[in-house]
């Protein structure tokens, strides 16, 4: 099955800065890849996804890489703030009948003010 | 944040009692998961439901037995649990049928302590 390893477990910023979360999946076949962000005591919530016919994907501050040769992709968000704050997962999927998501096992990323 | 419900938020029991989670989809969706997230681990799915039909059964113990009555509700009955089985476990919904959309969309969670 598939398999996603996720780096690094924690990352500490200072506002303003950017902020790399990388991971990598085994399964050549999986072909999309949700990030997700999860604040203490929430549910996990969809911050952005990618698709494996596209290399990148940007919405505002947030932009997720894919380099399916290698079978890594990224998360980056720009000029962090103190809300961005939170634990965030990758995951990635082959699809099928119904979206069977293997999660990365997350980072949790802190701004510092 | 009121797509999926889930309750109770909050569960103890004891290793020989007989509980059950109870999720809610108000979205229109057709598929539902059962998520187990556990400190330091990753979510780990462990069971899909598609249009009511169990398509995916991993490797859970018999001890937690899913339910899925109609596409809006699904519940997960728990019985002789072990200490071990103490986590949060989250439901998800998604729209499979067409026009399809792959995210997820996920409930408050129940926390769940075993003694």
């Amino acid at each position: 099955g598939e398999n996603v390893e996720q780096h690094p477990s924690t990352l500490s910023v200072q506002e303003g800065d950017s902020a790399v979360i990388k991971c990598t999946y085994s399964d050549s076949a999986s072909n999309y890849f949700p990030w997700y962000k999860q604040e203490l005591g929430k549910r996990p919530q969809l911050i952005i996804d990618i698709r494996s016919n596209v290399g990148e994907k940007k919405d505002q501050r947030i932009a997720v890489t894919l380099n399916k040769t290698a079978k890594h992709f990224s998360l980056h968000i720009t000029e962090t703030q103190p809300e961005d704050s939170a634990v965030y997962f990758c995951a990635a999927s082959t699809g099928g009948s119904a979206r069977q998501l293997t999660f990365g096992s997350g980072t949790q990323l802190t701004v510092l003010p | 944040e009121t797509g999926v419900t889930q309750t109770p938020r909050h569960l103890v029991m004891g290793m020989t009692n007989k509980k059950s989670l109870k999720c809610e989809q108000h979205l229109g969706h057709n598929a539902m998961y059962w998520y187990k997230q556990s400190a330091k681990k990753p979510l780990e799915l462990m069971f899909v439901y598609n249009f009511k039909e169990q398509t995916e059964n991993n490797s859970v113990p018999s001890r937690f037995s899913p339910e899925c009555p109609n596409s809006s509700h699904l519940f997960l009955h728990l019985h002789t649990l072990q200490p071990e089985d103490s986590a949060l476990y989250l439901c998800a919904s998604s729209q499979e049928a067409q026009p399809r959309v792959d995210t997820q969309y996920f409930g408050p969670g129940t926390r769940l302590t075993v003694l």
